[in-house]
């Protein structure tokens, strides 16, 4: 089957710098992805990795290393707004092309 | 802008009730999927259809089965609902698996 682990709270204060980790187990995998939710709302695409390396979009960037079957969310001057859950996410095929998520980690931001 | 609709935001039904939630994406993808979110159990994978009248099985499917007959249009039926199902809903679909997926906003089913 497939696992993926993240840490399940993170605390920071406005203006620092935050990274979410990600470990996962899966045969057949495609790539990762990162997922913020707010409270009440819909999950909405942050980033996805294929390849090792940085994906860099404004103050999120988002890493892969498929050898260590591990990934990370790096936000950068956190604000206030960016309080909520963040999910990775796996593609995998595994009898079918899929997308499996984490438990998600909950992110605090104070003033 | 690209919309993925779910056809109620809220539903209280009775235990045995048979259930029907729907979804609909209007972006011509051929993925999609349908998870439940329960607190800090994240999102976990019921259903998913990569083509019209196919279907997969997630990881929880049990109780649970759904029909493509469009490819806009995933419902996921509960055959018979019972209180463990009390759950908020979420649809998604996406072009490529793991690449951007796009969600509904959810359906929070109450089973009483």
């Amino acid at each position: 089957g497939q696992s993926l682990e993240q840490p399940s709270e993170v605390t920071a204060v406005e203006g620092a710098i935050v990274q979410i980790n990600c470990t996962y187990q899966t045969s057949g995998f495609y790539g990762l992805s990162w997922y913020q939710q707010h409270d009440g709302g819909a999950p909405t695409f942050l980033s996805y990795n294929a390849l090792d390396g940085l994906e860099e979009t404004g103050r999120f960037s988002s890493f892969l290393s498929r050898s260590d079957s591990y990934g990370y969310l790096l936000l950068q001057e956190l604000q206030m707004k960016d309080s909520a859950s963040y999910f990775c996410a796996v593609g995998a095929n595994t009898g079918g092309f899929k997308t499996i998520f984490g438990a998600g980690t909950r992110l605090f931001v104070k003033a | 802008d690209v919309k993925v609709t779910q056809s109620s935001r809220y539903l209280v039904k009775r235990t045995g009730e048979k259930v029907f939630l729907e979804c609909v994406q209007d972006m011509d993808h051929e993925n999609m999927f349908w998870y439940r979110q329960d607190p800090g159990l994240g999102l976990r994978l019921i259903y998913f259809s990569y083509d019209v009248k196919m279907k997969e099985k997630g990881d929880i499917p049990e109780g649970y089965s759904v029909s493509r007959e469009k490819k806009e249009r995933f419902s996921l039926i509960l055959e018979s609902a019972s209180t463990n199902q009390t759950s908020m809903y979420l649809c998604a679909s996406c072009l490529r698996v793991a690449t951007e997926a796009f969600f509904g906003q959810g359906t929070r089913l109450t089973v009483v």
